[in-house]
């Protein structure tokens, strides 16, 4: 399996930029295509997804969000930072059976 | 508008079995996969597998083979998850996710709530 590793807690003030981390233990690019994808939930909420293939927005999300890297290492910046982000955030590669990051709580400083 | 439903929480003892649906709408059931994703109360997300609503080839994680089942009911836009022989582990809220290309998760369900208790 490919295992993804995230921090577990970010503290950030409003209106800042927040950097969420993950590296994977494998490449998870082919062809040029990152097989990473970023989602964000809510407590008592599903899943929602935020970035797919590294960097492209999905649908709906606002432009704060960005996706970056390659490889093994993969960047999710929240730039500014508002009072609806704070939620917990999580990587998953595709390019082997799907697998996702333990999670980053974002927490207000 | 895509909308993935789910059936509601579901309270069983230990050896029961249980049946989560999933009823897609706003979108051709047929033209994507379905993921089914395990999160445990506090913990994080877990892939279970995912079934090809065209074929209905199921597949599973190595840790969901044996009592984990993953059927359609393509006439009704809706996938399905039976788990048997229930366990206390079993314990946890179950997604049902669609699945794009590249093994993206691009829409979830609410969330099913499974508790294994005696």
């Amino acid at each position: 399996d490919i295992v993804l590793t995230q921090s577990p807690a970010l503290a950030v003030s409003l209106e800042q930029r927040a950097t969420i981390s993950c590296k994977t233990s494998q490449n998870v690019d082919n062809y040029g295509i990152s097989y990473m994808h970023w989602y964000q939930q809510k407590p008592g909420q599903q899943p929602k997804l935020l970035i797919y293939e590294g960097s492209n927005l999905a649908s709906g999300i606002p432009a704060r969000f960005s996706g970056s890297g390659s490889g093994t290492d993969f960047t999710l910046t929240i730039d500014p930072v508002e009072a609806d982000d704070i939620a917990t955030y999580y990587c998953q590669q595709s390019k082997d059976y799907p697998t996702f990051g333990a999670g980053t709580k974002l927490e207000l400083k | 508008q895509i909308q993935l439903v789910q059936s509601g929480p579901e309270l069983k003892k230990p050896g029961e079995s249980v049946k989560i649906s999933c009823k897609a709408s706003g979108y051709t059931f047929t033209d994507y996969a379905m993921h089914w994703v395990k999160q445990v109360p506090g913990k994080g997300l877990k892939w279970m597998g995912w079934i090809n609503t065209y074929t209905g080839k199921p597949t599973y994680a190595d840790d969901f083979k044996g009592r984990f089942v993953f059927s359609l009911e393509a006439s009704a836009s809706t996938a399905n998850l039976q788990i048997s022989n229930l366990k206390n582990e079993d314990t946890a809220n179950v997604f049902c996710a669609r699945g794009g290309v590249r093994g993206v998760m691009d829409a979830w369900g609410q969330g099913a709530s499974v508790t294994v208790s005696s």
